[in-house]
């Protein structure tokens, strides 16, 4: 079963910052925060991951609570394009062998409106 | 560079016939996923390649399927004999190493009717 919580979906405004929640309150001191979207038709597509820090790419921002429990991907100005299903998944990633079994819950279907 | 490449895009087929998914990797890519979502289900990890050898196959459903990955570059998925709960969205990934971050292709739809 998927380790992270994720309302199922939610709207945002062409042109405002789209702050997607991630609940992950079992998560271990070692498991990493890993942010994948899927647009339709397509498969998932790497964003962002994180351990501790907040962390920033090109493409989003991913801030970490304190205590780990929780974290909001931001996608600073959405387009159309960035409507899709966004997935929260913790792993251990570099620190475990199980690298790339990622365990995908039902996401969050995020609709960019015009 | 290319990416993931999945054939067929779309596959129907009869329940009991046989379908071969393929996948072909990013080049220099050791490492290899399949995975699948069922009407309505989440996206589950099927198993993991090595390059030619099976790491990890703990998410395949039964024995109906069978991966393959010779000479560790491309891989194919084998369903035989097909189920109607078999259909879904086949996806392929790879990776560089095992804790780089998957590419994903962009599936294989499978109906079996």
């Amino acid at each position: 079963d998927a380790k992270t919580t994720q309302p199922p979906s939610m709207d945002c405004a062409e042109g405002r910052a789209a702050n997607l929640p991630c609940n992950h309150s079992t998560i271990s001191g070692n498991e990493y925060v890993y942010w994948y979207r899927q647009i339709h038709s397509q498969g998932p597509q790497y964003i962002i991951h994180g351990l501790k820090n907040n962390e920033t790419n090109e493409m989003a921002s991913l801030i970490i609570t304190e205590d780990r429990k929780s974290s909001t991907l931001i996608l600073p100005h959405a387009t159309l394009r960035d409507t899709a299903v966004y997935y929260c998944i913790v792993s251990l990633g570099s620190l475990g062998n199980q690298g790339g079994k990622l365990i995908f819950g039902q996401g969050t279907e995020l609709s960019v409106k015009p | 560079e290319a990416g993931v490449t999945q054939f067929p895009s779309h596959s129907v087929i009869e329940k009991g016939q046989t379908v071969t998914l393929r996948c072909d990797p990013i080049s220099g890519h050791d490492n290899l996923y399949w995975y699948r979502r069922v009407m309505g289900k989440e996206i589950k990890f099927l198993l993991h390649f090595v390059k030619e050898s099976k790491q990890d196959e703990s998410g395949m459903p039964n024995n109906r399927f069978l991966a393959e990955r010779t000479g560790g570059t491309y891989s194919t998925l084998k369903v035989q004999p097909a189920e109607l709960e078999d259909s879904g969205v086949y996806f392929c990934a790879s990776s560089r190493d095992r804790w780089d971050t998957l590419h994903f292709g962009n599936g294989t739809r499978l109906t079996v009717t």
